[in-house]
């Protein structure tokens, strides 16, 4: 069953222009991870949280933790029309990784 | 790009007839997975392995088949097609059990089944 869920699920900039992407999840975790996905290809993988971690950095991804809202966010700086894709969250399972349904983005150059 | 490849990229094909994805990664990896995704929508589970010998079900119940007879291989099966099994597949893999692992994905397969 899926346990992160993105928010918005459609998202539409201008180039140039941040993108945020929020995740809430129902049980704790140990770590969180986003990953990216172009049209018609596999995922990803973005940047991993630690769940003793409050925000992170890469290049121009900021990653977030809220671990009592149980939430993360994803912001992209500076968007670029290469940046369209959909972008998933992920929560470490039983036995597995949990993908949510994922944010449509969509940056119009 | 990750290591990890699938086969075929697009697969069209009548019901009824048996099909096999293929997935390989050169990696080394142990563990390895099966999802199946409908466009724009969530990644859902159907198989995964811990290593040689190795296969579970996932939360998605599946008419699928999968086998691991090799650490780098995990071809996976359906006896017989259906337009229900049309879907885009993914295999990814990860180099440990742990559910923390970050997985790597294949390009996927599309499959029609008419």
């Amino acid at each position: 069953s899926q346990q992160g869920e993105e928010d918005p699920q459609a998202l539409s900039i201008q180039e140039g222009e941040n993108a945020t992407m929020n995740c809430s999840y129902k049980t704790s975790i140990n770590n969180l991870q986003w990953y990216r996905q172009n049209s018609g290809r596999g995922l990803v993988h973005l940047i991993l949280i630690r769940s003793n971690e409050r925000e992170k950095h890469s290049g121009r991804l900021r990653v977030t933790l809220d671990t009592s809202k149980k939430s993360s966010s994803l912001l992209i700086t500076a968007s670029r029309a290469a940046d369209t894709a959909s972008y998933f969250c992920a929560t470490d399972g039983e036995h597995d990784m949990r993908f949510g349904a994922g944010t449509r983005l969509t940056v119009k150059p | 790009e990750a290591d990890i490849y699938q086969t075929p990229r697009y697969l069209v094909i009548g019901t009824g007839k048996k099909i096999t994805l293929e997935c390989s990664q050169t990696m080394g990896h142990d563990k390895m997975y099966w999802y199946q995704q409908d466009p724009g929508m969530e990644l859902h589970l159907i198989h995964y392995s811990y290593g040689v010998n190795s296969t579970e079900k996932g939360d998605l119940s599946s008419e699928s088949t999968v086998s691991r007879i090799r650490t780098e291989h995990f071809p996976l099966t359906l006896e017989s097609a259906r337009p229900s099994h049309t879907s885009q597949y993914l295999c990814a893999s990860s180099e440990s059990g742990f559910p923390t692992d970050t997985q790597y994905f294949g390009p996927g397969t599309r499959l029609t089944v008419l």
